[in-house]
């Protein structure tokens, strides 16, 4: 079946726009997680949700990142008013359950220029 | 919080030797998950394997292998026959059971493992 998806795959941006970034889980995975890579670094994660649901949304660097999942499928980050700190390449990974296999897209690459 | 240490930022072998990644890890939680991620240049995350922290069997997936060390908080990957596909940056990462997944994986920052033919 279908891996993960994100769109767009490259995004350039300038400073002080705002951007959406979107993921398409594989269908039937209940759980969902945000993950941001910095050139040459680890992953850092972000967000999780369960379903629907984040219950814990302290790991977004900024009150300027948001994300929300609809339908227990789609998941959007949106970032306001991006800085060049804000480039990365963003991952989205979704497993069966939370403590299954997480299986990643293939991610953003955002820059801020 | 966790922490997962990688010590070795780059490793170089031949086609064909074994070459074993090194990974500690830090926490306070009992029943964890441990797993190796596998990034070649096209930048897509693969599993390589995944280990239960209350399994004491060492997991294997036919050329990969863990040696898991619970009270060391250790969890190295034995690569064995390493072929030239195995080139990647290999990523070793600690999921905890107590938040119920909230935390995601907490990874550490790679060791970029080069394959010469």
């Amino acid at each position: 079946g279908a891996g993960v998806s994100q769109s767009p795959s490259n995004k350039v941006t300038e400073k002080g726009k705002d951007v959406e970034l979107r993921c398409d889980p594989i269908s039937g995975h209940t759980a969902l997680y945000w993950y941001r890579q910095r050139l040459g670094q680890g992953l850092e994660f972000l967000i999780y949700f369960q379903g629907n649901s984040a219950p814990d949304k302290s790991g977004l660097p900024s009150d300027r990142f948001s994300a929300e999942r609809t339908g227990e499928s789609v998941s959007t980050l949106t970032i306001q008013r991006t800085q060049q700190e804000d480039s990365a390449v963003y991952l989205c990974a979704s497993s069966l359950w939370v403590y299954n296999e997480q299986f990643f897209g293939p991610g953003t690459r955002l820059t801020v220029l | 919080a966790q922490t997962v240490t990688q010590s070795q930022p780059e490793m170089s072998v031949q086609e064909a030797e074994t070459v074993t990644l090194s990974c500690t890890y830090d926490t306070s939680e009992n029943n964890y998950y441990l797993f190796w991620y596998k990034q070649p240049p096209s930048r897509q995350m693969i599993l390589v394997i995944r280990q239960e922290a209350y399994k004491q069997q060492n997991a294997t997936e036919n050329r990969f292998s863990v040696n898991f060390q619970k009270a060391a908080k250790s969890f190295s990957l034995k690569i064995s026959d390493s072929q030239l596909g195995d080139t990647a940056m290999y990523f070793c990462a600690f999921q905890g059971s107590v938040r119920g997944g909230a935390d995601g994986l907490t990874f550490g920052k790679g060791t970029h493992l080069i394959i010469q033919p």
